[in-house]
């Protein structure tokens, strides 16, 4: 069982709105940075949002990331096709003294 | 630009080891950490460990403890990593990832992968 916990599915139409949630403990999101990484079929992890809501540089504006006490949050605004992929929240946890990851959750458009 | 580049392809025998290179450029190779992180197939990421290049300093896994070894070359930039006592679930794609900052999972450059099997 992985450290973090996400829903293993999402779904939307285009245009709509998605939010992908994960769950920690104050030994992790609790306390540290969540990150975000995209990852589309076939290839590596991609750093979609750094430092619970930070985009990097060529992220679009629709993701965003929130955090609130030991939870974070992933939005994907306005859906689009190229938006399906896995999601992973990730977070260094200070008890275990480790990065963790959660399973990850598959993004489809409808 | 920034580039990991990882080697080929492995295949292995259960209870051989593996030894995956991380090949970094575009950047002063002592100034971020190397994480390494698996994946096996059509499963989520697994974090194993990192390295800081300036200290040689390793921090891992517990799983992965005793079985795991990260070293560094710094005439050529590179990274490596070797498991040993290779099982069936070994069997994965392993990345290695630039750490922007240490102790934290900011991932903000990642290696193409190495994919490993181990088969009898």
């Amino acid at each position: 069982q992985s450290v973090l916990t996400q829903p293993p599915s999402a779904s939307g139409t285009p245009g709509q709105r998605v939010t992908i949630s994960c769950s920690g403990s104050s030994s992790n999101i609790g306390t540290n940075y969540v990150y975000w990484y995209q990852q589309l079929p076939g290839a590596a992890p991609k750093l979609l949002i750094s430092r619970n809501n930070q985009r990097p540089s060529g992220v679009p504006d629709r993701f965003s990331g929130s955090k609130s006490g030991t939870s974070a949050f992933l939005a994907i605004s306005w859906l689009r096709s190229e938006d399906e992929a896995d999601y992973y929240c990730a977070a260094w946890d200070d008890g275990l003294f480790a990065g963790v990851f959660g399973p990850g959750t598959n993004v489809t458009v409808l | 630009q920034v580039q990991l580049v990882q080697s080929g392809a492995e295949v292995k025998k259960p209870g051989a080891s593996v030894k995956v290179s991380c090949k970094t450029s575009g950047y002063t190779f002592t100034s971020y950490d190397i994480n390494w992180v698996r994946q096996a197939t059509g499963q989520g990421l697994e974090w194993m460990g990192w390295m800081n290049p300036n200290s040689g300093n390793t921090g891992y896994a517990l799983r992965f403890q005793g079985r795991v070894t990260m070293t560094k070359n710094t005439s050529i930039s590179t990274v490596y990593m070797e498991l040993s006592s290779l099982g069936s679930e070994d069997t994965a794609v392993y990345y290695c990832a630039r750490a922007n900052v240490g102790f934290d999972v900011n991932f903000d450059y990642w290696g193409q992968g190495t994919l490993v099997t181990v088969s009898s």
